[in-house]
């Protein structure tokens, strides 16, 4: 069985601050990993991909992947209130035609 | 428009009825999947559809579970013989590159 592990939360942080939220993975060969993002009631969005071991960022935005120890995380830079949502780590089978496998998810909530 | 489409956005059906759920997919993507997310789940993979290969269809949960895709374009999810664990919502998707973009999603209540 293939796992994407989140801590589902809630993680509270104040509007400003920095979100770290993470996820661990199991198949060891996953080559793909994605970071999506859904509001109460909507369809995820997706906010960052990486594939390669280090740091990837994109604006406010920082996703860090470390395939040794099968995690990568999600950054926020100076949260909003508009970025409290649910955050989907995915990872890519290695071998069945780009499915994802989906964590759960990590509730954010950013106070003002 | 320019996204993935579903439809319908929610349907209430009877516990014993069948039920199809379509999707339009970005014009150009070649790929496309079924997901279901029950409520507090994670998304859970169903089926996916790549040009005209065959479907891998191992993550559908049962037989009463199906999917075609016509013309490599619009695909139907049909579930037969609904259960009240069918109730989620259905979530469709297309590729392009690495990338998924998801369509808003059909949400299912069988009573």
């Amino acid at each position: 069985q293939k796992e994407v592990e989140q801590n589902s939360g809630p993680l509270s942080v104040p509007e400003g601050a920095i979100a770290s939220l993470n996820c661990t993975y199991s198949d060891r060969v996953s080559q793909s990993f994605f970071w999506y993002r859904q509001y109460s009631g909507k369809s995820p969005e997706l906010i960052m991909s990486i594939y390669s071991n280090g740091d990837k960022e994109d604006g406010r935005f920082t996703a860090q992947l470390n395939k040794a120890s099968q995690y990568v995380s999600l950054l926020i830079r100076d949260s909003q209130p508009s970025d409290s949502a649910t955050y989907l780590c995915a990872v890519k089978y290695s071998n069945s035609g780009y499915a994802l496998n989906f964590g759960k998810g990590t509730s954010l909530l950013v106070t003002p | 428009g320019a996204g993935v489409s579903q439809s319908p956005s929610n349907k209430v059906t009877e516990k014993g009825k069948d039920v199809e759920l379509r999707c339009d997919p970005i014009s150009g993507h070649t790929a496309l999947y079924w997901y279901r997310q029950s409520l507090g789940q994670g998304l859970e993979f169903l089926i996916y559809f790549q040009g005209n290969s065959a479907p891998d269809k191992s993550g559908l949960p049962s037989d009463r579970f199906s999917a075609e895709r016509t013309g490599g374009s619009v695909s139907t999810l049909t579930i037969q013989r609904t259960q009240q664990e069918d109730s989620a919502v259905y979530l469709c998707a297309t590729r392009l590159q690495e990338t998924q973009y998801f369509g808003p999603g059909t949400r299912l209540l069988v009573l």
